[in-house]
């Protein structure tokens, strides 16, 4: 079992839907990262996480420390949304990160 | 956020030639930087951690002669690719965060790596 799993792998969406990404963790950590890949590959780091909730625009992100878990949602998207959504902890132990797998999200006009 | 600028965002290289790839953080000092190496829809996987002024340390599996980091100032780290192989073809990605306890880490672009 991967150390922080995402889902859903795979999502696609009309334009103006409200998106959830989820993301659990099973280790110890410092803080979460939402990162955002575009197909030409540069990371975008959108939010870093210890508590709480953090708001950004559209993308909103989420993170109960005791349940280990995190959400990320995007409201009212938009095609300049699609791309590869990834979910990193920073391990207290090691802190390195760790990275889910990834979401990738298609936005339909 | 802060900026961190990889060079080249591309290169195609032959076989047995060398490669170096830079880091640049733009606006800031950073005291670590990694460097990452991510397959075709694979997630990033954890090359080596850099410490200005200091050895790199390399995670389990590569090759520190093949993959040399040098990180001689706070905002500039590279990697090279030494006689490099098509194997090596790949994307590379640096990330670069400043001292501090959870200081938040930024990402550059990538490069794009081909070997031929």
């Amino acid at each position: 079992k991967n150390e922080v799993e995402q889902s859903p792998q795979n999502l696609t969406a009309q334009e103006g839907e409200f998106i959830t990404i989820n993301c659990s963790y099973s280790v110890g950590i410092s803080a979460l990262h939402w990162l955002q890949q575009h197909p030409g590959g540069g990371i975008v780091s959108l939010f870093m996480l210890s508590s709480g909730k953090k708001k950004h625009g559209r993308l909103i992100a989420t993170i109960n420390i005791q349940e280990k878990h995190s959400s990320l949602h995007i409201t009212a998207s938009h095609p300049r949304d699609s791309a590869v959504y990834i979910c990193a902890v920073r391990s207290y132990n090691t802190d390195k990160l760790i990275f889910g797998t990834g979401t990738r999200l298609q936005v339909f006009p | 956020g802060a900026v961190v600028s990889q060079h080249p965002s591309w290169v195609i290289c032959k076989s047995g030639t060398s490669v170096k790839i830079e880091c640049r953080s733009l606006d800031f000092q950073a005291t670590t930087m990694f460097w990452y190496r991510q397959f075709p829809k694979q997630s990033l996987m954890l090359m080596a951690t850099s410490n200005e002024g200091s050895k790199a340390t390399y995670e389990q599996g590569v090759e520190k002669d093949k993959f040399l980091i040098n990180h001689a100032s706070l905002t500039l780290s590279t990697l090279t690719v030494t006689s490099a192989h098509p194997e090596d073809s790949s994307f590379y990605i640096c990330s670069a965060r400043a001292q501090g306890v959870n200081t938040e880490a930024f990402f550059g672009q990538g490069t794009r790596l081909t070997v031929v």
